[in-house]
């Protein structure tokens, strides 16, 4: 297994263009997070499937973002009508459904809005 | 709200010095602390955790322990390699089903030769 991987791993898009976002878990992983990270901060929780199921979203999920994880294995982030302020690295994360276990990492979406 | 306070960086060493990072956290509930790194160009990897009150994490010569009365979790090394360089986050879980994570705004360590 090779890990989180994310693809793209750099998006430019022009304010009000529509972008989508891959991330692909490791495989026996039943949860899958996003997060936002800006430029010198700390990442921030977006949403979290369990399976194929969202069972949590952040408030900093407006409603031109949306996530989906059909059939429980990749997913997908959506962006729609981006703005600069959506300018930031979008991180995903994997983990087992156990407390307290360790989430995995992918290396992040780049996504520039100009 | 739950939050995470780390000290600011940047964070300059020379090789074989002793390293401190400072994190203090706010939580309403029992959280799980973490320690994350992020190696240039790399993705975040757990350093080492704690999930309740004493218990000492440990990792690659990188220790932190969970203390409830000051609500801290102190990262520290006791002699930094120049492949120690990278930014380190620390995090907590808040508790309950999610396991959702809090972060640090992270403490960039550059460690020279």
């Amino acid at each position: 297994d090779t890990g989180v991987s994310q693809d793209p791993r750099h998006k430019i898009t022009k304010r009000g263009q529509n972008v989508t976002f891959r991330c692909d878990p490791i495989s026996e992983h039943n949860r899958l997070y996003w997060y936002r990270q800006t430029l010198g901060q700390g990442p921030e929780f977006l949403t979290y499937f369990q399976n194929e199921a969202q069972l949590e979203k952040s408030r900093l999920l407006s409603d031109r973002f949306s996530a989906e994880r059909p059939k429980g294995s990749f997913s997908t982030l959506e962006i729609q009508r981006t703005e600069q302020g959506d300018s930031a690295m979008y991180l995903c994360a994997s983990s087992l459904t156990v407390q307290n276990t360790e989430a995995f990492f992918g290396q992040g979406t780049r996504l520039t809005v100009v | 709200g739950d939050s995470v306070t780390q000290m600011e960086g940047p964070v300059t060493l020379s090789e074989e010095a002793f390293l401190t990072i400072n994190c203090t956290y706010t939580a309403t509930g029992y959280p799980s602390l973490f320690w994350y790194v992020q190696y240039p160009g790399e993705g975040l990897q757990l350093l080492l955790k704690a999930t309740k009150a004493d218990d000492k994490g440990s990792n690659k010569g990188f220790e932190a322990t969970y203390r409830k009365e000051t609500t801290s979790f102190h990262l520290e090394k006791g002699s930094v390699q120049v492949s120690d360089s990278a930014v380190y986050f620390c995090a907590l879980s808040p508790g309950g089903a999610t396991n959702k994570l809090i972060f640090g705004t992270g403490t960039l360590l550059a460690v020279q030769p």
